[in-house]
């Protein structure tokens, strides 16, 4: 069965600062992976995905992560992070596609003026 | 395109009560799932639809939770009667086949 882990609960960054959170799963066969963003009292919005090909995988709002398998690691990463940027970030493995996602417990982003 | 559409967005309900959730998908997504999200976790699914059949509802309470899809497009989520431990998040999601899930707003339960 699939899972993940984010390790980092909270993670406070400056405002114009580099981001990485973490994230890593495990799964026996190649996932699909995948990377939300929840607002306070919103749903989920899709900020990525990996299914196959480059590791390196650009996404929306400036957002990038990175697959490497010998880690079993699909980091998140910001150059520079703005304020609208805080945030609950959830990283998610699928086994397949159309099949259920399995997500980690979330990292907090704060961003600090 | 319209998104995935959630109703009602707030609901507080005494416990022992029931309770009834409603969720539209995104048009043509066959694929739909309703996740469970309590404070400070990641969601959980409850049950995944493909078209009208329930394909995994492995992680629904059976003895309280229902779910259904008729006609393979919207989907109610219901409980029956609600305890202290069911206050949580529900979100709907949708998905064309074979790519990424589309989330709702999501519903707020509070069972008191």
């Amino acid at each position: 069965a699939q899972s993940v882990t984010q390790p980092d609960i909270h993670i406070t960054v400056s405002e114009g600062a580099s981001l990485e959170l973490r994230c890593n799963y495990s799964y026996g066969a190649t996932p699909y992976l995948f990377w939300y963003v929840q607002s306070p009292g919103q749903g989920l919005q899709l900020l990525l995905k990996y299914f196959s090909g480059d590791t390196l995988v650009q996404g929306i709002k400036g957002f990038e992560a990175e697959f490497k398998r010998s880690q079993s690691s699909f980091n998140l990463r910001k150059p520079s992070v703005h304020w609208s940027d805080a945030a609950e970030y959830f990283c998610a493995v699928g086994a397949t596609y159309g099949n259920k996602l399995v997500f980690g417990a979330g990292t907090i982003l704060r961003v600090k003026s | 395109e319209a998104g995935v559409v959630q109703s009602p967005r707030y609901k507080i309900i005494e416990k022992k009560q029931p309770v009834a959730f409603w969720c539209n998908p995104i048009s043509g997504h066959n694929t739909l799932y309703w996740y469970r999200q309590n404070l400070g976790q990641g969601p959980e699914l409850l049950i995944r639809y493909e078209n009208e059949e329930a394909v995994d509802d492995s992680q629904l309470p059976k003895d309280r939770f229902s779910a259904e899809r008729l006609k393979g497009v919207d989907s109610t989520l219901k409980i029956q009667p609600a305890e202290l431990g069911d206050s949580a998040v529900y979100l709907c999601a949708s998905s064309p086949r074979r790519t990424e899930a589309f989330f709702g707003q999501g519903t707020r339960l509070t069972v008191v």
